[in-house]
Parts: C-alpha cells; sequence; structure tokens
C-alpha cells in the first residue's frame, strides 16, 4: 500500500528565509502528486499538483515543487517565506487509476514576524 | 458559489448518543469522501462514494456509517458515540470528469465525545 512520508513536523523560519518541506512516497508506477495547505480556522485547501509533464510545477502564493521520480520526491519549495504562509501543509498521493488520496502526517509551519 | 458544507462544525456529546455529521456540495461533483484525522497525524480515508446509492469503507476501520441518496448529501452516521470516536472528520468531493483525482474539502466538523 502507498505511504506517504514527512520528515519535518513543525517548522519554525522568520520571515524571508527559504522554505523546502520534504516529502517522500513508498509505491512507484504513475502518480498524482498534491501539497495541500490549511490555514488556521479555514479548509484544506489544494497548494499544487503534478500529473505529468514538467516535474516542477507552481502553485498559488508563489510555491513550487519538485518532482524527483528516481527518489519517489515531492518536496514543497518557497524562496522567501511571509508570515502569512503559517499553516499546516500536507503531501498527497494517488497512484493512476485509483480514487484514493493518501495523505502524509502534515508539516507545521510558523513563520515568526 | 460552489463549495462544501460541513454541520455542525463543533459537537460535544455525550456516550452512547446517535449522531450525524452533515456535509453537503453544490460543486456539482458526483465522488465524496469522509476522512478522519487526528491531531498531528495524517487524514484517513474512512467512507467513499461514487455517486448515488454508491457507497465504500475506506482504509481505516470505522464504526460510522454513511449514505448517499442524493448526489449533493453525504451524512455520517454513529449509532452510539464512544470518547474513542473523538476526532476531526472531514468531508471532500471529486469530479469524475477530471483524470485526476483532485478532492476539494469541507471546513471539518470537530467532534468530542464524553
Amino acid at each position: 500500500a502507498q505511504s506517504v512520508s514527512q520528515h519535518n513536523h513543525h517548522v519554525i523560519l522568520s520571515e524571508a528565509a527559504s522554505l523546502e518541506l520534504g516529502c517522500n512516497y513508498s509505491y512507484g508506477g504513475t502518480v498524482n502528486l498534491f501539497w495541500y495547505v490549511q490555514y488556521p480556522g479555514q479548509h484544506l485547501q489544494l497548494l499544487l499538483k503534478y500529473f505529468s509533464g514538467d516535474p516542477l510545477v507552481k502553485g498559488i502564493k508563489g510555491f513550487e515543487a519538485e518532482f524527483i521520480k528516481s527518489k519517489f520526491s515531492f518536496n514543497l519549495r518557497k524562496p522567501s517565506v511571509q508570515w502569512s504562509d503559517t499553516a499546516e501543509y500536507f503531501c498527497a498521493v494517488v497512484n493512476f487509476g485509483n480514487e484514493k488520496l493518501t495523505f502524509g502526517t502534515g508539516t507545521r509551519l510558523t513563520i515568526i514576524p | 458559489e460552489a463549495d462544501i458544507y460541513q454541520t455542525p462544525r463543533y459537537l460535544v456529546i455525550g456516550t452512547g448518543k446517535k449522531i450525524t455529521l452533515e456535509c453537503s456540495q453544490t460543486m456539482g461533483h458526483d465522488k465524496m469522501y469522509w476522512y478522519q484525522q487526528d491531531p498531528g497525524m495524517e487524514l484517513h480515508l474512512i467512507h467513499y462514494s461514487y455517486g448515488v446509492n454508491s457507497t465504500e469503507k475506506g482504509d481505516l476501520s470505522s464504526e460510522s456509517t454513511v449514505s448517499r441518496i442524493r448526489t449533493e448529501h453525504f451524512p455520517l452516521t454513529l449509532e452510539s458515540a464512544r470518547p474513542s470516536h473523538t476526532s476531526q472528520y472531514l468531508c471532500a468531493s471529486s469530479a469524475t470528469s477530471r483524470s485526476y483525482n483532485e478532492q476539494f474539502f469541507g471546513p471539518g466538523t470537530r467532534l468530542t465525545v464524553l
């Protein structure tokens, strides 16, 4: 069965610092990959997604993620974080043809002004 | 505006009570899902539905049941709540027409069973 690892449980950064959150999945084959974000008191919402093509995908609010198939990874990056990026970030994977998303445990990001 | 609605947002209830968590979507989606999430843990799929009169159990065993009588409505019921059911429950939906499974989430219901 597919599993997703997010190695960083809680990350604390100062504003303007660069961010990279790790995400690794266990089962190969054709996958669709997602990063979801949950801001305090708000719905879980899609940040970005990868389905095919260019392995570097750009999402909302300046976030991007790179799919490295050989490493089973889909790390999330942002060159300069803002206080408003404080949120919980979830990586999710679905194997092509399967309907079910597998989520990681999430990373809580705290940005210090 | 197209959205997913969950009620109640917060529920504190005593052991043994029957509860129903409501989920409705105006997205026009045919697929709907229920996830359970404990603090600091991943979301676990407990139920899903591909359309009216279709329901399936997810990866995490749950004592809850679901029904799908209308496309837009996917309620979850606990016949007899217990403290072990204390958790956050998230409802989601997605469209079959898409070639990928992008799911849209509701705000969640935080359930506490005393």
